[in-house]
């Protein structure tokens, strides 16, 4: 149980266009969803936590307008990457609380690069 | 302040050999400590971790930490690395619903 998927795993795109990544939870609802990213040889930098229903909390120092975070289901958070430039290339990944724990697990991520 | 310290970077260790991983954190109330590893290109997997009780945890693929509340610690050990091991292993901590603080990771490198 508590699987969590990410989609795309890969994601190519020109600078300027927008990219959308998924994060779902697959056997659990998740109210609470966080989004990290993650750049090569380095840890995890929280981006945002995303609420079920309501507006996502963005850490200090990351764009709300660039980085626009969607929770509109129990099972289903979006992360759009606006207008990306390739300094937005890195790897992105999505975790959530499983039901009814206190462990949070992880998608697979999504390496996005921008030309 | 909330802050988790991994202090080796990286490691390198022969396959058979033991191998132990440090991790201090810092956290303002009882913590949640989570040990995680991830492969290149992949997730984060959870190995194991430590809400309360017993201080030595098993997790696994064979392996064990040990919250020492008096060190700050939850170091994470297995006596015999596999070369399947080689990996990066992040530490981190939290409390339900919050969000976790990770430490930098420490690489592993297993040797034949």
């Amino acid at each position: 149980g508590a699987v969590v998927s990410q989609h795309p795993s890969r994601v190519i795109c020109k600078s300027g266009t927008s990219v959308k990544i998924e994060c779902r939870s697959l056997d659990f609802q998740a109210t609470t969803m966080f989004w990290y990213r993650q750049f090569p040889k380095q840890s995890l930098m929280l981006m945002a936590t995303s609420n079920e229903g309501s507006k996502a909390t963005y850490e200090q120092g990351v764009e709300k307008d660039k980085f626009l975070i969607n929770h509109a289901s129990l099972t289903l958070s979006t992360l759009t990457v606006t207008s990306a430039h390739p300094e937005d290339s890195s790897f992105y990944i999505c975790s959530a609380y499983g039901q009814g724990t206190d462990t949070q697990y992880f998608g697979p991520g999504t390496r996005l690069t921008v030309l | 302040a909330q802050s988790v310290t991994q202090p080796d970077i990286h490691i390198t260790v022969s396959e058979g050999a033991s191998l132990e991983l440090r991790c201090n954190y810092s956290y303002g109330a009882t913590p949640y400590l989570f040990w995680y590893v991830q492969s290149p290109g992949q997730g984060l997997q959870l190995l194991l971790k430590y809400f309360s009780g017993d201080t030595l945890v098993q997790g696994i693929k064979g392996f064990e930490a040990e919250f020492k509340r008096s060190q700050s610690s939850f170091n994470l050990r297995k006596p015999s690395v596999h070369w399947s091991d080689a990996a990066e292993y992040f530490c981190a901590v939290g409390r339900t619903g919050n969000q976790f603080y990770f430490g930098t990771g420490t690489s592993l490198t297993v040797i034949p």
